[in-house]
C-alpha cells in the first residue's frame, strides 16, 4: 500500500527561524511529490516536484526532491506567524494518464512571536 | 477562473440518515478526489474518480460511495451515518493531461452527526 510519512508531527518555533519539513514515500509507481499548506479549510497548492523539476522555489519558501532517498524537504526561512499552518505532503501515483494522490497526515508548524 | 467548489458548506444529520455531498471541479479538470479529515487528524483518502470512473477507493466501508457526472461534478454518498462521521469533507480536482498533477481543493463541507 502506498505510504507517505511526514515529520515531525508538529513544531513551535519563533518567529524568523528557520524550519525543514520531512517527507518521506513509499509508492508503487512515483510520478510527482506535492506540498500543500493547510490553514483553515481547503489546502492551498504550494509546489509540485517531479524527476524533471527536483527543486522548487517561491520567496522564503523552498522544496528540493530526493529520488534516491525517497524524500522531500520544505525549507522556510525567516519565519512569520502567517506560516502557521499545517503541510501536507502528497505523492501522485501514475495510473493511465491520472494520478492517485496520497498524503501524509502534516506537520503542524506554529510561529511564535 | 473559478476553483472548486462544495456544497453544503455545513451539514448537521442524525446519526441513521444519509447525507450527500457535492463537488464540481475547477473547468478543465477531469479528476475529482474526496478526502475525510477527522478533527485533529490528517487527510484521509476516500475516493477518486477519473472520466466518470472510479479509479480506486480508500479504506472506508461501502457507505461511503460516490460518483462522477459526464460534466465531471462529483457526489459523495454516505449511508448509515455514525457519529464518527463527523469531519471535513475535502473535495480536489486536477487535470490529468501531459502528466500534471497538481491538485486543487474547495473549501469543504464541514458534516456533524449527532
Amino acid at each position: 500500500e502506498d505510504k507517505v510519512v511526514q515529520s515531525p508531527l508538529s513544531l513551535v518555533v519563533h518567529e524568523g527561524d528557520t524550519v525543514t519539513l520531512n517527507c518521506s514515500y513509499e509508492v508503487t509507481n512515483f510520478r510527482s511529490l506535492l506540498w500543500y499548506k493547510q490553514e483553515k479549510k481547503a489546502p492551498t497548492f504550494l509546489f509540485m516536484l517531479t524527476s524533471s523539476g527536483i527543486e522548487k522555489k517561491s520567496g522564503r519558501l523552498s522544496s528540493i526532491l530526493d529520488k534516491k532517498e525517497l524524500s522531500s524537504i520544505l525549507n522556510i526561512t525567516a519565519t512569520q506567524t502567517g506560516d502557521s499552518a499545517i503541510y501536507l505532503c502528497a505523492v501522485g501515483n501514475p495510473t493511465g494518464t491520472a494520478s492517485k494522490l496520497t498524503f501524509g497526515t502534516g506537520t503542524r508548524l506554529q510561529v511564535t512571536l | 477562473e473559478a476553483g472548486v467548489t462544495q456544497s453544503p458548506t455545513h451539514l448537521i444529520k442524525t446519526r441513521g440518515q444519509q447525507a450527500t455531498l457535492r463537488c464540481s471541479p475547477i473547468s478543465g479538470h477531469t479528476s475529482v478526489y474526496w478526502y475525510q479529515q477527522a478533527l485533529g487528524l490528517g487527510l484521509q483518502f476516500l475516493l477518486w474518480y477519473d472520466e466518470g470512473e472510479e479509479r480506486n477507493r480508500g479504506n472506508f466501508p461501502p457507505r461511503f460511495s460516490g460518483r462522477q457526472f459526464p460534466n465531471y461534478s462529483s457526489e459523495l454518498n454516505v449511508n448509515a451515518l455514525e457519529l464518527e462521521d463527523s469531519a471535513l469533507y475535502l473535495c480536489a480536482s486536477s487535470f490529468t493531461g501531459e502528466g500534471r498533477t497538481e491538485a486543487f481543493f474547495g473549501q469543504g463541507t464541514r458534516l456533524t452527526v449527532v
